[in-house]
């Protein structure tokens, strides 16, 4: 059975900081990547989504890499913002699961000012 | 403005009921997945349509029935048979395609609550 982790569970830094979220899987064969963000009691919104055979994406701030390799991605979110405050998943798209994504546990990503 | 509606955002449920949670879309998408999410935790997928008249069980779909009589909507029932309905329900739709990388769209989600 494929398994999608994030850690750490939470995060919390001040504003200004760089910061990194980790996503690791367990089998390579993947389609994409996706990470999106959730805002409390909110639906999810789509950030960033890197095909299988990129090694990165970037939208403004918020830069995506791959490494199917190692079974890790990375969120790389530049100059924190109180605005940035969200719980960041990751979902993959597995060779055998056709269309459906598994999704990690997430990671809850508190920016004080 | 094409989206994805989900009604109601909160619903409580009495023990031994049925409830129906409603997802449409007019994204003209052809595939359509409800998801549970439970606090603090990712999302598990419970049913997903991915044409009219068809739909195939993900991995928590005990306790749980779906429709698909129509491309826009893909209702969601919780019947008595699940004993912890408790979570946030998200819906979502896509483009169906065997290998090409079309998104997900999540809609705002229903918290159901028992009563």
């Amino acid at each position: 059975k494929q398994e999608v982790t994030q850690i750490p569970a939470a995060l919390s830094v001040p504003e200004g900081e760089n910061l990194v979220l980790n996503c690791s899987f367990t089998d390579s064969a993947i389609y994409n990547l996706q990470w999106f963000r959730q805002d409390p009691g909110k639906g999810l919104t789509s950030l960033l989504l890197i095909q299988s055979s990129q090694r990165e994406q970037t939208s403004g701030r918020l830069n995506a890499s791959l490494d199917k390799s190692s079974g890790r991605s990375t969120l790389y979110i530049a100059a924190s913002q109180p605005g940035d405050s969200a719980t960041y998943l990751c979902a993959l798209r597995f060779y055998n699961a056709g269309n459906m994504l598994t999704f990690g546990g997430g990671t809850r990503l508190m920016v004080k000012p | 403005d094409g989206g994805i509606t989900q009604s109601p955002k909160y619903l409580f449920r009495k023990e031994g009921q049925n409830v129906t949670l409603s997802c449409e879309q007019n994204l003209n998408h052809d595939a359509m997945y409800w998801y549970r999410q439970d606090p603090g935790q990712g999302l598990r997928l419970i049913y997903y349509s991915q044409i009219v008249n068809d739909f195939q069980k993900g991995d928590i779909a005990e306790g749980y029935s779906v429709s698909r009589e129509k491309k826009e909507s893909f209702p969601l029932t919780v019947t008595s048979a699940q004993k912890n309905p408790t979570a946030f329900y998200l819906c979502a739709s896509s483009i169906y395609s065997g290998t090409s990388v079309e998104t997900q769209y999540f809609g705002p989600g229903t918290r159901l609550l028992v009563l």
